[in-house]
């Protein structure tokens, strides 16, 4: 079993729809939760940053963290076509730095 | 203010070979983080290097190495290439005591 779930879709929603994304994983010591977008045969760019439980918005993006269920999610309002990409989970442990990422999701945001 | 910079962009090598990947962290950065990430998947941890040695190290043979610079700039060096070596290597900084970590574009590098 993977330390950490990510479904690779492929996930295709029209113009405007909300996008759901979400991880699970197995490792209890992880305590600081990532979520990047990765455009094709590009570098990862950070998009939220969340520590511990609890729910973080920046502007069309909310992230949620359930630690008790080991979920993470990932929801994009009012989608646009550029945010067709691949979007990683990624989350490490209190006192370590590296980085346990999902396979990552491949979303299409049809005009 | 000037992200992360990787060179090469592309580069193709056949088994065997040895090959060096280069990475200068963002500006105000000290760590450097190397991942591998193939096709379709995630990436995945290599190593780390702070203050000029490896602190921490992934799953990967003594086939890759690194080296960190006074200037916090970083090489990855990988030794006798295999053809399951061919991914984008991804190098990421970061402050010593941060968790988010800024990727750079990546080097593909294919091994024939």
């Amino acid at each position: 079993q993977k330390e950490v779930e990510q479904d690779p879709g492929p996930l295709s929603v029209p113009e405007g729809a909300i996008v759901s994304l979400n991880c699970t994983y197995s490792n209890s010591a992880f305590q600081y939760f990532m979520w990047y977008r990765q455009y094709s045969r590009k570098g990862p760019e950070l998009l939220m940053y969340t520590y511990s439980s609890g729910n973080k918005e920046d502007g069309r993006f909310t992230a949620q963290v359930d630690k008790s269920s080991k979920y993470i999610s990932l929801f994009i309002r009012d989608s646009q076509p550029s945010d067709s990409a691949t979007y990683l989970c990624a989350m490490s442990p209190l006192t370590r730095y590296k980085l346990s990422f999902g396979a990552g999701t491949t979303v299409t945001v049809r005009a | 203010d000037a992200g992360v910079t990787q060179s090469p962009t592309h580069l193709i090598k056949t088994r065997g070979q040895q090959v060096t990947l280069r990475c200068s962290p963002k500006s105000g950065h000290d760590t450097v983080s190397w991942y591998q990430q193939a096709l379709g998947q995630g990436p995945q941890f290599i190593f780390q290097y702070y203050e000029e040695e490896e602190r921490q190290r992934g799953n990967f043979p003594d086939r890759f190495s690194g080296h960190q610079f006074p200037n916090y700039s970083s090489e990855l060096n990988v030794n006798a290439l295999l053809l399951g070596d061919s991914a984008l290597y991804l190098c990421a900084s970061s402050f010593k005591s941060g968790n988010e970590q800024f990727f750079g574009p990546g080097t593909r590098l294919t091994v024939l």
